[in-house]
């Protein structure tokens, strides 16, 4: 596609419920990046993904954070168990390579109520 | 710790009124500088990258420098339709599998009126 795309474009969660955000990246994009943006706030790296390989992990919170990519086009972000913290801007970022100047998507916005 | 400073938060400039936006960084070893705008609930635009220290790159009003320590997004004559949150990122050197993670300031916040 012409951009990054991203789903939901907003997402109200109980406390305690699982929930699941998309993204299809540009294709042909090898390097895929999640991160979480707080109001007010600069977007913070969650995790990056080469082709299929999750080569860093390490802006993950917590084991409830969890980042697929099977089949090195769409990922996924699940987290489980959501607590109010969780609540923010969840932003992906596709590239070519790793060279910067990523394209993002506009986001899902999760609210943990 | 890589770090990235942003200043001032906000900045309100009147249409036409010329001003800059400071992004002061500490980085073991600066691959690239970015500069991003971001438009409420949309995700940040890539505007800039710079590499070394006297680069300079330009896009209509805007015009982005780089030192060693600080880099300015200078914003010349601005618009109304220049008013968003205005990112810096650093990309550090080799560091294996983390090459390629930015690090994000917490944005400066324009607002151009008529």
């Amino acid at each position: 596609g012409a951009g990054v795309s991203q789903s939901p474009r907003y997402k109200v969660a109980k406390r305690g419920q699982d929930v699941a955000l998309r993204c299809d990246p540009i294709s042909g994009h090898v390097s895929l990046f999640w991160y979480q943006q707080a109001l007010g706030q600069g977007p913070e790296f969650l995790t990056y993904f080469q082709n299929e390989a999750q080569l860093d992990k390490s802006g993950l919170p917590s084991d409830r954070f969890f980042a697929e990519r099977p089949e090195g086009s769409v990922s996924t972000l699940k987290i489980q168990r959501t607590q109010q913290e969780d609540s923010a801007v969840y932003l992906c970022a596709s590239s070519l390579d790793r060279a910067g100047g990523y394209t993002f998507g506009s986001g899902t916005r999760l609210t943990v109520v | 710790e890589d770090q990235v400073t942003q200043s001032p938060e906000a900045l309100r400039l009147q249409e036409g009124e010329s001003s800059s936006l400071n992004c002061s960084y500490t980085v073991s070893g600066l691959r690239g500088l970015f500069w991003y705008r971001q438009d409420p609930g949309k995700g940040p635009e890539f505007l800039f990258t710079l590499y070394s220290a006297g680069e300079e790159k330009e896009k209509e009003r805007l015009k982005a420098t780089l030192t060693k320590k600080e880099s300015f997004l200078h914003i010349t004559a601005p618009k109304p339709e220049d008013s968003a949150t205005y990112l810096c990122a650093v990309q550090a050197l080799d560091r294996g599998s983390t090459l390629g993670r930015l690090y994000f300031g917490r944005g400066t916040q324009l607002t151009v009126w008529p």
